[in-house]
């Protein structure tokens, strides 16, 4: 069965500008994660959706933001980019239960210059 | 806050040792623990769950421990080989998130 597919892979984008990365779950998983890696903090939580709802929010600034769609699929959208924005983002999802473990995709690679 | 730590940061081992890697956790609220490896430059790949009841859960080679009670988790890897070299990472599940730990970069010499 198909995992969880994060696009693009690679994305280089110039400070100032916004970008939207997309994640697609696995097939029945309707909760979506979202995560930040960077080589300083390491991994960081960014929010979480659920049937089109946000259940958690990390502590990230306003220029972070997410949305799911009926189908499961979500967006994640950083406005305004900055330097430290460059990390790899990382998107997983879940069945329903918090008893059930995370599966996470391949990434986005997100350049800052 | 959940805090989760990982000792050691980075361990290097011939190749057959048994390799033990540990982590730690604040809150004792999980509902369970995940095990995870990253390849340089890759997303995570889930190696075992352990739910919050279970003490133990073991795959092939691999076995992990949970304490809820002292808050500490342990990968076992045993007969290490060269393709066990990766990071690897811990993380307790609460709150609809994740909480990670830094790692421990293990190299397997041959």
């Amino acid at each position: 069965k198909a995992g969880v597919t994060q696009t693009p892979r690679y994305l280089i984008k110039t400070r100032g500008q916004q970008v939207t990365l997309s994640c697609s779950p696995i097939s029945g998983h309707r909760s979506v994660s979202w995560y930040q890696q960077t080589p300083g903090q390491g991994l960081q939580f960014l929010f979480e959706y659920f049937s089109e709802t946000q259940r958690n929010k990390g502590n990230f600034p306003g220029r972070f933001s997410g949305r799911q769609f009926s189908n499961s699929r979500s967006e994640m959208n950083v406005s305004t980019l900055e330097l430290g924005d460059s990390a790899l983002y990382l998107c997983a999802s879940r069945r329903t239960g918090e008893v059930y473990g995370y599966t996470f995709g391949s990434g986005t690679r997100l350049t800052v210059v | 806050k959940q805090e989760v730590t990982q000792i050691p940061a980075a361990l290097s081992v011939p190749e057959g040792e048994n390799l033990v890697l540990n982590c730690s956790f604040t809150d004792s609220a999980i509902y369970n623990l995940q095990w995870f490896r990253q390849d340089p430059g890759k997303g995570l790949t889930s190696l075992l769950l352990i739910q919050s009841s279970q003490r133990e859960q073991t795959s092939g080679r691999l076995n992990a421990s949970l304490d809820k009670s002292s808050g500490r988790s342990t990968l076992y890897i045993a007969a290490s080989q060269p393709g066990d070299s990766a990071t690897y990472l811990c993380a307790a599940s609460n709150d609809y998130k994740l909480s990670f730990g830094a790692g421990t970069t293990v190299t397997v010499r041959a």
